[in-house]
């Protein structure tokens, strides 16, 4: 079993910087990617392959990986990204979520 | 538009069974891998299981390997998860998803996009 783990909780000011982290062993030699659940609702896809993102989300939300860390960054952070945030890896043909981060934004 | 519209959850006793659906349309169902994954309440993600486009290839989570079956239906854009001797940790909303892939110049996968859910509750 592949472990990812997360803070529970990171909390921003609005318009600051919001980074979430995502630790896993040599997470770097693998490809991660963020999902953003908003309460009562469906994950999204918000980025890909460590650092792209889908048509539809802002630039605002970017992504790096290196080592044993993934780290999603929320840039100039508004009320709605206000969620919970679970990084996502493949090892050994199975994926492993992380532990998910809920984001406060104050 | 790519939409993904599970059904078939609701409460089942302990050692029942139950059958969800997914129902895949706004994309070409048979090209692609398909996923479910679970979130019990207040809690996290958990994958469960997938399935190749062509249903050949099939993973499940140690979880619940021997008792969940998942499958597709090409001609009918339909993913299926029959779920067999459900315990009171299968409590979770039951998402299906596709999977998206790259294979070069390395490979990766994803999950996008997710569908509603459906909640299913084990419970006598």
């Amino acid at each position: 079993s592949y472990e990812l783990t997360q803070p529970p909780s990171v909390s921003v000011s609005p318009g600051q910087t919001a980074s979430i982290t995502c630790s896993g062993d040599k997470l770097g030699d693998k490809y991660a990617c963020w999902y953003q659940q908003k309460p009562g609702q469906s994950p999204v896809l918000v980025i890909y392959q460590d650092s792209k993102r889908p048509s539809g989300i802002p630039e605002r939300f970017s992504g790096s990986n290196s080592g044993n860390t993934a780290t999603l960054t929320i840039s100039g952070t508004q009320a709605m990204d206000e969620a919970d945030y679970y990084c996502q890896a493949w090892d050994s043909s199975t994926p492993f979520f992380g532990t998910g981060t809920k984001v406060t934004v104050l | 538009q790519v939409q993904l519209v599970e059904s078939g959850g609701g409460l089942v006793k302990p050692g029942g069974s139950l059958r969800l659906s997914c129902a895949a349309s706004g994309f070409t169902f048979s090209d692609y891998y398909m996923s479910w994954i679970r979130q019990a309440p207040g809690k996290g993600l958990e994958w469960v299981s997938y399935i190749s486009s062509s249903g050949s290839t099939i993973y499940y989570a140690d979880s619940v390997k021997g008792r969940f079956t998942i499958s597709r239906d090409n001609a009918k854009n339909s993913l299926y998860l029959q779920m067999n001797s459900l315990r009171a940790e299968d409590t979770a909303v039951y998402y299906c998803a596709r999977v998206r892939q790259q294979l070069v110049p390395s490979f990766t996968r994803w999950f996008d996009p997710w569908g509603q859910g459906t909640l299913v509750t084990v419970s006598s």
